[in-house]
């Protein structure tokens, strides 16, 4: 089954206490991104990668680090969280070929406290 | 950068259609106009895409105005578990290259 997997669903944390969120895909996609949900502001990018080795910040990248060393792995990371980071997480994939959808992952629900 | 512009709300009558619109005035010539919707806190759920040409599948229809400013997505027979929030999205670039604008979303309400 074509999937988005995000692990872990819910993570409780500390400030400052390193993390990282995984974010596989069995899809072979190249364009995989990552997104956070606060209530009132939607969705919005915090990076987004083209392709292995290749990323870029999108809306909101303060605070987060990514890596692509394998095409199906996007993990997010955060060094240092603060509990402004708290928020809903959501990973997407998707082919680069034009006009085509987006699979979201089911997200991840991170508290800092 | 093109942005989208959506009303925050609409309440529809369960089985009738519901029209959602979406202003996107910004957009240009190659962007494709997408359309998700999330229910409670699940991932978003893939509807419908198009560039300039009207669109139709299985779950909404999917009108273009002529000069692409606008779209409106439509349900033709709302059910309440089509209640949820419906996100317009513009993906930039020729060749996907990646950045999303979000609108705001519309809260559809289904109501019985």
């Amino acid at each position: 089954e074509a999937q988005v997997t995000q692990n872990p669903r819910y993570l409780i944390t500390v400030t400052g206490k390193k993390l990282t969120v995984t974010c596989s895909q069995n899809m072979n996609h190249e364009y995989m991104s990552w997104y956070r949900q606060d209530p009132g502001l939607g969705l919005r990018q915090i990076y987004y990668s083209m392709n292995v080795e290749v990323t870029d910040k999108g809306d909101v990248p303060e605070g987060y680090k990514v890596s692509r060393k394998e095409k199906r792995n996007f993990p997010l990371i955060l060094e240092s969280p603060s509990p402004n980071q708290t928020s809903l997480y959501f990973c997407a994939s998707s082919s680069r070929e034009r006009g085509e959808k987006l699979f979201f992952g089911s997200g991840t629900q991170l508290s800092v406290l | 950068d093109a942005k989208t512009t959506q009303p925050p709300s609409m309440d529809c009558a369960e089985g009738r259609a519901a029209n959602l619109p979406c202003n996107h005035s910004t957009i240009s010539g190659n962007e494709y106009v997408y359309w998700y919707r999330q229910i409670h806190s699940q991932g978003p759920q893939y509807i419908i895409h198009g560039l300039k040409n009207n669109e139709t599948n299985e779950m909404a229809s999917l009108i273009i105005t002529e000069d692409r400013k606008s779209s409106t997505l439509i349900l033709p027979h709302a059910t309440l578990r089509d209640t949820a929030v419906y996100y317009c999205i513009v993906r930039v670039g020729a060749s996907n290259t990646g950045k999303l604008i979000f609108g705001q979303g519309t809260t559809l309400q289904v109501k019985p």
